[in-house]
């Protein structure tokens, strides 16, 4: 089982509805959960993260923790063509050595007009 | 403007060869990454620094070199015992380890090995 699992995709959306992007992680003791956008050929960027259970609110974009089911969610509102990008959700865990992040593989996300 | 710098953009490489990838950041955050991005694969951790002449081997250290003698700056060899060297390098910073989450990218380095 990987320790990280997101869905590769492609999510196709039409412009204006809602994508939901869902990711699942395999350790009970991860404590911070964050999603990154990362255009083609490029860099990641962090957009949203989430340390405690709920919901988190940035403007269109919502990030949802559940971490007795072990997932974090992101989803996007109003879905636009410049979303389309592909989203990757990283944990965190604390280890012996500090705290240690991993990725998972991305899922890709199309808004189409 | 703060941010990370990375150079050079695109490199080709020989086989048996090694090359060095350039990090540099403004941003006074005192730990810095190396990650490793391939095609259908999640970043990978390769080296990373807490401090100035300190640094920690990640997920997939072998064959790849590191130094952090100045806060700015973490450069990374690629040298020719790394078997696989093609692929994504990004170099990331953040405040502290401790906020190893809340990370900032540089542009990114393209390595093709001929």
């Amino acid at each position: 089982q990987k320790e990280v699992e997101q869905n590769s995709g492609p999510l196709s959306v039409p412009e204006g509805a809602i994508a939901s992007l869902n990711c699942t992680y395999s350790d009970r003791g991860s404590q911070s959960f964050f999603w990154y956008r990362q255009y083609s050929g490029k860099s990641p960027e962090l957009i949203m993260f989430i340390y405690s259970n709920g919901d988190k609110e940035d403007g269109r974009f919502t990030a949802q923790l559940n971490k007795a089911s072990q997932y974090v969610s992101l989803l996007i509102r109003d879905s636009q063509p410049s979303d389309s990008a592909t989203y990757l959700c990283a944990v965190s865990r604390r280890t012996g050595g500090g705290n240690k992040l991993t990725f998972g593989t991305g899922t890709q996300l199309k808004v189409e007009l | 403007d703060g941010g990370i710098t990375q150079s050079p953009k695109y490199l080709f490489r020989k086989e048996g060869q090694n090359v060095t990838l350039s990090c540099e950041q403004n941003l006074n955050h005192d730990a810095m990454y190396w990650y490793r991005q391939d095609p259908g694969q999640g970043l990978r951790l390769i080296y990373y620094s807490q401090i100035v002449n300190d640094f920690q081997k990640g997920d997939i250290a072998e064959g790849y070199s590191v130094s952090r003698e100045k806060k700015e700056s973490f450069p990374l060899t690629v040298t020719s015992a790394q078997k696989n060297p093609t692929a994504f390098y990004l170099c990331a910073s953040s405040i502290g380890t401790r906020y190893s989450g809340e990370l900032f990218f540089g542009e990114g380095s393209r390595l093709t090995v001929l």
